[in-house]
């Protein structure tokens, strides 16, 4: 079983939709979870950590993590087409060691 | 947010030669580094851990005698691709945690595109 799974998508939806996107884990000691937005040849940028569980929100974005379920979401409210992308979490112990999930692919279309 | 920089971008050599890829943490000291390789479509691959003062931790099956890291200054960690072969052709990526504290994250660099002939 890998240590994180993620849907590779591709996933395409209409401007202005709301996207969900979501990884799940394997172990539950699972501390730092963080997403990732990736543009085609370019390295990972950094959209959204969160350490331990709960929500977070920063503008049209929200991250979620459920330990319970260990599963965690990013969702993108009135998504644009410039959001086209490749998200990809991370999930981790500590800063010395991430799990990245292979990578959700999304197409926004005007 | 903290800026994790790279370069170069891209580069083109041939058959044999090596090629050295910089990553400069900018705004912030960076006691660990990482490397990592992405292929098409697919997700990072760890290759190693870059500490600073001390020998990088390499993952299983990465050649440490091809792929050479040096992180000499808390700023600063090289991967040096020795005699290169088109196998190597591929994306590589660093990333730097950090800064140290309650806000410590793990920031990218922009990536650089290998193309060996």
């Amino acid at each position: 079983q890998k240590e994180v799974e993620q849907d590779p998508g591709p996933l395409s939806v209409p401007e202005g939709a709301i996207v969900s996107l979501n990884c799940t884990y394997s172990n539950s000691a699972f501390q730092y979870f963080m997403w990732y937005r990736q543009y085609s040849r370019k390295g990972p940028e950094l959209l959204m950590y969160t350490y331990s569980s709960g929500n977070k929100e920063d503008g049209r974005f929200t991250a979620q993590v459920d330990k319970s379920s260990k599963y965690i979401s990013l969702f993108i409210r009135d998504s644009q087409p410039s959001d086209s992308a490749t998200y990809l979490c991370a999930i981790g112990f500590n800063f010395n060691k991430f799990y990245f999930g292979s990578g959700t692919k999304l197409n926004v279309k005007p | 947010g903290a800026v994790v920089s790279q370069h170069p971008s891209r580069v083109i050599c041939k058959s044999g030669t090596s090629v050295k890829i910089e990553c400069r943490s900018l705004d912030f000291q960076a006691t660990t580094m990482f490397w990592y390789r992405q292929f098409p479509k697919k997700s990072l691959m760890l290759m190693a851990t870059s500490n600073e003062g001390s020998k990088a931790t390499y993952e299983q099956g990465v050649e440490k005698d091809k792929f050479l890291i040096n992180h000499a200054s808390l700023t600063l960690s090289t991967l040096t691709v020795t005699s290169a072969h088109p196998e190597d052709s591929s994306f590589y990526i660093c990333s730097a945690r950090g800064p140290t504290g309650l806000n410590e994250k793990l920031f990218f660099g922009s990536g650089t595109q290998l193309s060996v002939l």
